[in-house]
């Protein structure tokens, strides 16, 4: 079973250039989550799908983050503009629902850094 | 609101030595409760999770937590550490409702043959 994919890998852009991260889910699943994990830190959920709609964006800086999943699988992130503070590893997660017992699988990420 | 403390931020455990790393979270109700480790450039792993039941949970690669409710701890416990166990280590507290993981700051587990 492939798992979740993102790309890209890394990304290195000036402050106020906007960026875009791409998520491919598991195969199936129905919930999505972006995190942000800034260096030396634990992941943080910046927003939450269940298909296509949002369950939880309460982390989500609306002012420069937008994210959607249309069509309810592959999902962007999307930062506009960027500043310096944004540099951090952005994961893509997925699971089967949103129930606490459905695991979360997470991709590699992408790592951002801002100059 | 629910929160994850991982104390330490760094530990180093000599190869084959055991390794317990502390995690203390508070969150309001029964707290479903997991570890995740991740090596470089790798996304997060599930290791072990809790829910209910036993509070001793045995998880993958020989890992084991207990959970304690009396004190809000849920540390995880290896009997002997392989060089390969090297990585950082996040404990996480999930809610009820919709599946949303906090997380701790992370420990980063240096392993000295």
């Amino acid at each position: 079973e492939a798992g979740v994919a993102q790309s890209p890998r890394y990304k290195i852009i000036e402050k106020r250039q906007s960026v875009a991260f791409w998520c491919n889910p598991i195969s199936g699943h129905a919930t999505l989550y972006w995190y942000q994990q800034i260096l030396g830190q634990g992941p943080k959920l910046l927003i939450q799908f269940q298909n296509n709609g949002v369950v939880d964006d309460s982390q989500l800086p609306k002012d420069r983050f937008s994210a959607e999943r249309l069509k309810g699988v592959d999902s962007t992130l999307k930062i506009q503009p960027a500043k310096l503070e944004d540099s951090a590893v952005y994961l893509c997660a997925s699971s089967l629902d949103k129930v606490p017992s459905n695991e979360q699988f997470f991709g590699p990420g992408t790592r951002l850094t801002v100059l | 609101a629910q929160s994850v403390t991982q104390p330490d931020i760094h530990i180093t455990v000599s190869e084959g030595a055991s390794l317990e790393l502390r995690c203390n979270y508070s969150y309001g109700a029964t707290p479903y409760l997991f570890w995740y480790v991740q090596s470089p450039g790798q996304g997060l792993q599930l290791l072990l999770k809790y829910f209910s039941g036993d509070t001793l949970v045995q998880g993958i690669k020989g890992f084991e937590a207990e959970f304690k409710r009396s004190q809000s701890s849920f540390n995880l416990r290896k009997p002997s550490v392989h060089w390969s166990d090297a990585a950082e280590y996040f404990c996480a507290v999930g809610a009820a409702a919709g599946n949303k993981l906090t997380f701790g700051g992370g420990t980063r587990v240096l392993v000295k043959p």
